[in-house]
């Protein structure tokens, strides 16, 4: 059965720190990873991700994908109390399987 | 770019009675539309998949006669909750992609908050 695992489960740090959100796999015919934000509502796109080793950046997020180990990181560097959020991995294989998320609170 | 609205975002409803949940994409055409819900402090969990104009396919587990879904143009699905109960409330969460499947990006819409007593 496809497994979509994420650690830490929750995560607290201040103002100005970067943080490593991790995400590792086990699916049937991979496709591709994607990282999503959600807050009070529905999740939004972060990044998908696709091949190994190619980082995708988006401003103090970045995100890149190992197909060998089956595992991909999410950086946020220089975190503002607006990053807190819940962050879901979630890999598309023959459906799209999302792990339990990283809960993140940034304090100030 | 990439909108997708949710009708209504929350409701109330006596339990028996039938819910309609409207998922449209704003601004692009969605050939596939995904439906998802998600319990208090748990991940989203897949319940269908539905490219238009053709029937919708269910997650194992899922009563695909007591959730109804219908993709009837390339910008609306709803998903029909029939003869609810208080344990099908939940956070109910339609994605829509512009791709056939999951090869390109969903996009998620707000949510529908769904309470039944």
């Amino acid at each position: 059965e496809d497994k979509v695992v994420q650690s830490p489960l929750s995560l607290v740090v201040h103002e100005g720190d970067t943080v490593t959100l991790n995400c590792s796999y086990e699916v049937t015919n991979f496709r591709s990873l994607l990282w999503y934000k959600q807050e009070k509502k529905a999740p939004t796109f972060l990044f998908m991700l696709t091949s190994s080793g190619i980082e995708k950046k988006s401003g103090r997020l970045s995100s890149i994908l190992d197909k060998k180990e089956l595992f991909s990181i999410l950086n946020i560097t220089a975190t503002q109390t607006g990053d807190s959020a819940i962050y879901l991995c979630a890999v598309a294989g023959n459906k799209l399987v999302f792990g339990a998320g990283t809960i993140l609170r940034v304090k100030s | 770019g990439a909108v997708v609205s949710q009708h209504p975002s929350w409701v109330i409803c006596k339990s028996g009675t039938s819910v309609k949940i409207e998922c449209r994409s704003l601004d692009f055409q969605a050939t596939t539309m995904f439906w998802y819900r998600q319990f208090p402090k748990q991940s989203l969990m897949l319940m269908a998949t539905s490219n238009e104009g053709s029937k919708a396919t269910y997650e194992q587990g899922v009563e695909k006669d007591k959730f109804l879904i219908n993709h009837a143009s390339l910008t609306l699905s709803t998903l029909t909750v029939t003869s609810a109960h208080p344990e099908d409330s939940s956070f109910y969460i339609c994605s829509a992609s512009a791709g056939t499947g999951i090869l390109y990006e969903q996009y998620f819409g707000p949510g529908t908050r769904l309470t039944v007593t």
